[in-house]
């Protein structure tokens, strides 16, 4: 069974950077099938795609935030990290880890539980 | 970037009646291999989204026969058969067709 965990600082100051590490279980990360992904959502809003990466250490990024993130992966560990500089309250939402299959069939298959980050001074 | 618009945004439901919902993108979402990269989800209520349908028509693991996708190019719908209260939650439509991935504003699905 494949599971995604998201781990991380919950509150955070304007200006300071968020962190988030997410631990995949059940499957090896360096699976050629799959991205793995970023998603976030405010409170009561929708989905907002962030970025991905692939097991290589290839990324695609929203350019929305492009100059602010950063993706990364860590093989050893089967995880995969997001790094966004410079947060403002904008960037409070519960963000999620996902799994995207785009070379078999499709879709973000598996998704973490989710975690909340909250920006405020 | 692709823009997706869903609608409804609201949608009360009966239990046992059909339900459909319509998600539309602003450029095709049909490659040249003849797919069309459009993803369904739901996200019920305090969970997390979970994968219905991709490639505009594939049931994912585990979902019940009575949802379907269907449409091509631009125009696309979800369809439930008939509607359960489990069935409850905010639908999104999402295009991979190409990166960043975006997603429509969500259909929010209640019990009448």
């Amino acid at each position: 069974q494949v599971q995604l965990q998201e781990s991380g600082p919950g509150l955070l100051k304007p200006s300071q950077t968020l962190s988030l590490t997410c631990t995949v279980s059940g499957d090896s990360i360096t699976s050629g099938t799959y991205f793995w992904s970023w998603i976030r959502q405010p409170a009561g809003k929708g989905l907002e795609w962030i970025g991905r990466i692939y097991f290589s250490g290839s990324t695609n990024y929203n350019p929305s935030l492009k100059s602010r993130i950063t993706i990364s992966i860590d093989t050893s560990k089967n995880q995969f990290s997001l790094q966004l500089t410079s947060v403002t309250a904008a960037d409070t939402a519960v963000y999620y880890c996902a799994r995207e299959d785009t070379l078999v069939r499709g879709g973000h298959d598996y998704w973490g539980q989710g975690t909340l980050v909250t920006v405020s001074s | 970037d692709i823009v997706m618009t869903q609608s409804p945004l609201s949608l009360p439901v009966t239990p046992g009646e059909p339900v459909s919902i319509s998600c539309r993108s602003s450029q095709s979402l049909q490659h040249g291999n003849g797919n069309n990269y459009l993803d369904w989800y739901l996200q019920k209520p305090g969970q997390s989204p979970h994968l219905l349908i991709y490639l505009g028509s594939n049931r994912a693991s585990g979902v019940p026969d009575r949802f379907s996708g269907s449409g091509s190019g631009t125009d696309f719908t979800l369809k439930i058969s008939r509607v359960e209260a489990e069935d409850v939650g905010v639908y999104y439509c999402m295009q991979a067709l190409q990166t960043p991935r975006s997603f429509g504003p969500g259909t929010k699905v209640d019990i009448k």
